[in-house]
């Protein structure tokens, strides 16, 4: 079975801030690990992935994160927030891209 | 590509009736799922598809509900009857069955049931 942990419901930063949004995972086999962005009144959008390979991701936005099998984090980051990051971000967990289990997603918002 | 497209995107009606949502998903993939978003439940996945069998329906709600996927480009979700309960954001998403891993969704479609 897997499960997302999103503890944080809602983020504030600052414009120009660092954005920092957790997600920690359980899974029983090699996760892959994915960030949606979801605007308002829109659909969920991919912002990157982690399947194999190099474990720190890049993403659309300047957004990165970094798997870290340890610690079962896939950690978002973004080194300046701009005014338009303003969302909800979902981090979910996959087997092989069969089942998804997505988190409870993290508002975030930008403050000027 | 068009993406997943899905219709209506806004729809309101009222406690008892029947309500049909679609979902036309990205040419060539070939799994297809459905998802509800509400404010206290968060994003639920309902029933997903492989090549147009239905292979998860444990999230559907109960009988009120059913999703049929005719053929590779079309899926509805259906709700008979509706109540105020079923208002949300009803999601449709679809990947490629092999080797793709990574679901694009659709821009939603908000149910009012007054």
């Amino acid at each position: 079975a897997q499960s997302v942990t999103q503890l944080s419901s809602h983020v504030s930063v600052s414009e120009g801030a660092l954005v920092l949004l957790r997600c920690n995972y359980s899974s029983s086999v090699p996760p892959y690990l994915f960030w949606y962005v979801q605007y308002p009144n829109q659909g969920l959008q991919l912002l990157l992935k982690y399947t194999t390979g190099a474990t720190l991701v890049k993403g659309i936005n300047g957004f990165e994160a970094e798997f870290k099998k340890s610690e079962t984090s896939f950690h978002l980051t973004k080194p300046s927030a701009h005014m338009s990051d303003a969302a909800e971000y979902f981090c979910a967990v996959s087997d092989y891209g069969q089942n998804f289990v997505f988190g409870p997603g993290t508002r975030l918002s930008v403050l000027p | 590509d068009a993406g997943v497209i899905q219709s209506p995107r806004h729809e309101v009606t009222e406690m008892g009736q029947e309500v049909t949502l679609r979902c036309k998903p990205i040419s060539g993939h070939n799994s297809l799922f459905w998802y509800r978003q509400t404010m206290m439940r968060g994003l639920e996945l309902l029933i997903y598809f492989n090549n147009n069998v239905p292979i998860d329906d444990s999230g559907m709600p109960e009988d009120r509900f059913s999703a049929k996927m005719p053929n590779a480009s079309f899926s509805t979700l259906k709700i008979q009857p509706s109540e105020p309960r079923d208002s949300a954001v009803y999601f449709c998403a679809s990947r490629e069955l092999a080797g793709g891993d990574t679901q694009y969704f659709g821009p939603g479609t908000r149910l009012t049931v007054l």
